[in-house]
């Protein structure tokens, strides 16, 4: 009864450097979401995976965001040549197909760019 | 998951008081909306959603109330407890394509016993 899990729970970089953050869905769970949650702010979309199809990505700030998704399963959420903007918690929610159903987040990564 | 929010709104009750945390939302498109608990260090959790057909739904000492025509959620909790102290969020998504969550900015709840 795994629920959404993520890492590392903390992640310390320099300005500069390139991160991944890694996020295990619940099984069986289709559609994978990332969301960043800024100081002050609440949370903010990203990425949606849903099964096979093409990613939305309408919510990457920029072309230094990417992510993926491999099997179905795993993703992981990367930031190329990192920003102080960047510092945030970065929160991943799953859930299964169809309308109306719960998104269950992870207890999400806190990136700090120093 | 921890909330960031230094700067949220802060509600502030003694243990036992009703609470009520308002919410403003932007689309009037939207048409399901859901509300959330964040504790420290944790990710969001659902509390109860409803749909822009209801005006209120109500669970298990929580109540939500919905007015279309000012785009406005309430929650309410009865009997607010100590482990009730956390950062509630609403959202709201329109019924098509993929539920895409807009969050509002959240309002803190503090309860004293």
């Amino acid at each position: 009864g795994a629920g959404v899990s993520q890492s590392p729970s903390n992640k310390v970089t320099e300005k500069g450097k390139d991160v991944e953050l890694r996020c295990d869905p619940i099984s069986g769970h289709t559609a994978l979401y990332w969301y960043r949650q800024s100081l002050g702010q609440g949370l903010e979309f990203l990425i949606y995976f849903q099964g096979n199809s093409a990613p939305d990505k309408s919510g990457l700030p920029s072309d230094r965001f990417s992510a993926e998704r491999t099997g179905g399963s795993v993703s992981t959420l990367t930031i190329q040549r990192t920003q102080q903007e960047d510092s945030a918690v970065y929160l991943c929610a799953s859930k299964t197909s169809g309308r109306n159903n719960e998104q269950f987040f992870g207890p999400g990564t806190r990136l700090t760019v120093l | 998951g921890e909330s960031v929010g230094l700067h949220l709104p802060t509600l502030s009750v003694q243990e036992g008081d009703n609470s009520i945390i308002n919410c403003a939302y932007s689309n009037s498109a939207s048409d399901y909306f859901i509300w959330y608990k964040q504790e420290s260090g944790k990710g969001p959790q659902f509390i109860i959603d409803i749909r822009s057909n209801m005006d209120k739904r109500q669970g298990q000492r929580v109540t939500v109330l919905l007015n279309k025509t000012v785009k406005h959620l309430s929650l309410q909790i009865a009997a607010t407890q100590p482990g009730d102290s956390a950062v509630y969020f609403c959202a709201e998504t329109m019924n098509t394509g993929f539920q895409k969550l807009v969050f509002g900015t959240g309002t803190r709840l503090l309860v004293s016993p």
